[in-house]
């Protein structure tokens, strides 16, 4: 597609259910994120692909958080046990393989999680 | 651990005004880009600047990184209504691992 898209656009869940956000890049972009966003505030970094590299996951904030990525494709975020501070959106974003400071993200439109 | 602190968080003017939203730290970034986003959206690249000093200019919107790279600033001239929205700088680490971390925001309502 033109564009990265995720999904779903929006998840209610029950608290201590789990959760699974799809995010499908760019075709041809080798690296991918994940973000949190709370309301009205910045982009909270949470995981990291870059290829065939053991990804970065230095953002994630607990064990209940884990995310996978097929190739150069589909990467799913997965949120166990779900508590109502996971409640926020999730960006995922692409950008094109080279040197990453001078390439700008491309972002999807997000998964608005709301734990109830 | 690099941050990044933008200024002000939340700005109200009117149709016409100028404005300046700030980022700063006290670490060096090899690049530094600062998105618009809108509600029920994602962020969307402005621009990209990479060299201390630089000054980047996008119809009303003036972007400069300071000499050292450690702050940026973004100035909007004769501000509208459709410049209304939530500015976000971001920034690649000296060690350029390709993780962009972000600053907090600003919230721009521009009223008519």
């Amino acid at each position: 597609g033109a564009g990265v898209s995720q999904s779903p656009s929006n998840k209610v869940t029950e608290k201590g259910k789990d959760v699974e956000l799809r995010c499908d890049p760019i075709s041809g972009h080798t690296a991918l994120y994940w973000y949190r966003q709370r309301l009205g505030q910045g982009l909270e970094f949470l995981i990291y692909f870059q290829g065939n590299s053991a990804p970065d996951k230095s953002g994630l904030p607990s064990d209940r958080f884990s995310a996978e990525r097929t190739g150069e494709s589909v990467s799913t975020l997965t949120i166990q046990r779900t508590q109502q501070e996971d409640s926020a959106v999730y960006l995922c974003a692409s950008r094109p393989p080279g040197t990453g400071g001078r390439y700008g993200y491309t972002f999807g439109s997000g998964t608005r999680l709301t734990v109830v | 651990t690099q941050l990044l602190e933008q200024s002000p968080q939340f700005l109200s003017i009117q149709e016409g005004e100028n404005l300046t939203v700030y980022c700063n730290s006290s670490s060096v970034f090899s690049s530094l880009q600062w998105y618009r986003q809108e509600p029920g959206e994602g962020p969307v690249l402005l621009v990209t600047v990479v060299t201390g000093g630089e000054v980047k200019k996008l119809k009303r919107l003036t972007f400069q990184f300071g000499d050292a790279r450690k702050d940026s600033s973004l100035h909007i001239t004769a501000a509208q209504p459709g410049d209304t929205g939530l500015y976000l700088c971001a920034g690649h680490g000296s060690s350029n691992t390709g993780k962009l971390i972000f600053g907090q925001g600003t919230t721009l309502q521009v009223k008519p």
